[in-house]
């Protein structure tokens, strides 16, 4: 089975700043995977599929970024809005397994 | 728009069963596959079960393999997940979910409590 490790486990940061999240799987998954925010008693939102194609609808500053093993989900520029736990999925192999989320905190 | 309803859920004595119910609108539910995912309280999120778009295949995470079962029903736009055999861990939110690698479509869950 894939293990998905994401890191940091939580962050704070201001808005403006620019966030980066990483996503390690324990072996290759090409570019399947997927991000995810989610926001408490909601249920997830895909942001990211393909590892780097933007979800329609989501914001540009939003952005995904890797291939094989290592991953990144970038925030350009902080919004209040963007609080809120994020996950990585692989979706190459079953079962299809999430990393453990990074919980995001607006300063 | 993409709807995915769920119902089914509730309190359950450990041992016990249920059926979960994902009523698919707003898509061609036939050609797209489902997942299951769950979230305990607190928790992060467990894959639990993919179908293929007509039934042909389908997978299950070690943690409920022989215990739940996943079905769909194309002329009623309909996914389940029979769950057997409940064990206190098995107490989640269950969301159904849209697209087999693009899951881009999640129901608001429906909550499956086992309990004694």
């Amino acid at each position: 089975d894939i293990q998905m490790t994401q890191s940091p486990s939580s962050l704070s940061a201001s808005v403006g700043d620019r966030v980066t999240i990483t996503c390690r799987a324990s072996q290759s998954i090409s570019n399947y995977l997927n991000w995810y925010q989610q926001k408490p008693g909601k249920a997830p939102n895909l942001l990211i599929y393909g590892a780097s194609t933007l979800q329609s609808g989501v914001p540009s500053r939003f952005s995904g970024s890797g291939s094989g093993t290592d991953f990144t989900l970038t925030i350009s520029s902080l919004q209040p809005e963007d609080f809120g736990t994020y996950y990585c999925q692989q979706s190459y192999s079953t079962p299809y397994s999430f990393g453990q989320g990074t919980n995001l905190e607006i300063k | 728009q993409v709807q995915l309803v769920e119902s089914g859920g509730g309190v359950v004595q450990p041992g016990g069963s249920l059926r979960l119910s994902c009523a698919a609108s707003g898509f061609s539910f036939s050609s797209y596959g489902m997942h299951w995912v769950r979230q305990a309280p607190g928790k992060g999120l467990e894959w639990v079960a993919f179908i293929r778009y007509d039934g042909s295949s389908k997978y299950y995470a070690d943690s409920v393999k022989g215990r739940f079962t996943i079905s769909r029903d194309n002329s009623k736009n309909t996914l389940y997940l029979q769950l057997n055999s409940l064990r206190p861990e098995d107490t989640a939110l269950y969301y159904c979910v849209k697209g087999k690698t693009t899951t881009d479509s999640w129901g608001q869950g429906t909550l499956v409590t086992v309990s004694s």
